[in-house]
């Protein structure tokens, strides 16, 4: 069954470094999130893409976030100055269309920052 | 706003017993509402949903869910537990308009079985 890949599985990085965080979706899926889940914390929305373009985003996804789908099957969050309260891990998603069908997710990228 | 708890951080229950993991959601329309497992160092996978279909729902490895709109709950059980049930269960809600593609999710509980 195909799935959605995120890399890397860890990824360590210093307070004000930039972070990449990669993503493939399912290959004939048009519908892309990214999630967070803080240590002890409830999973969170951070946005949503489809088109090329964001189609929605929640207040944690300020300016330092920004996601991109560079070549037609990646799917990038870039994290532009790292704070240490980023430290989490962060979920890919995608599905193939608006309707009732279920997000996929990867098995997460968990991002810790120094 | 959308909204769930989920009742219970932690639950643990014997090999061969009931399973009961609670969901109280809250939403001004209609939701449809989710239980996603994480087993450890995978992702989340969806074991069911609700869409206001059938209000008894039916997953996978044995799980069902009943959505009550009279109780706002959505309850996961499985009549009888297997080790490898072992995971942690999240309840999530998306609102209609949005068709499921932003999920509020609860807490999470984790299930321990124990042989």
């Amino acid at each position: 069954e195909p799935e959605v890949t995120q890399t890397p599985s860890h990824q360590v990085t210093q307070m004000g470094q930039e972070v990449i965080l990669r993503c493939v979706p399912i290959s004939n899926h048009l519908y892309f999130y990214w999630y967070r889940q803080i240590l002890g914390q409830k999973v969170e929305f951070l946005v949503s893409f489809y088109n090329n373009e964001i189609s929605e985003k929640s207040e944690i996804f300020d300016d330092q976030f920004s996601v991109e789908r560079p070549d037609g099957s990646n799917f990038t969050l870039k994290i532009r100055s790292t704070k240490l309260e980023d430290s989490a891990m962060y979920f890919c998603a995608s599905r193939p269309d608006r309707g009732n069908s279920p997000l996929h997710f990867g098995n997460g990228t968990r991002l810790t920052v120094t | 706003a959308q909204s769930v708890t989920q009742l219970g951080s932690h639950v643990s229950v014997s090999e061969g017993a009931l399973v009961l993991l609670r969901c109280n959601y809250s939403s001004s329309v209609p939701p449809y509402l989710f239980w996603y497992v994480q087993y450890p160092n995978q992702g989340l996978q969806l074991l069911l949903k609700y869409t206001s279909a059938a209000t008894l729902v039916k997953g996978i490895n044995g799980f069902e869910a009943e959505f009550k709109k009279s109780e706002t709950s959505f309850h996961l059980t499985k009549p009888s537990a297997h080790m490898s049930d072992a995971a942690e269960y999240f309840c999530a809600v998306s609102d209609r308009d949005n068709q499921g593609g932003k999920l509020i999710f609860g807490q999470g509980t984790e299930l321990s079985v124990k042989p």
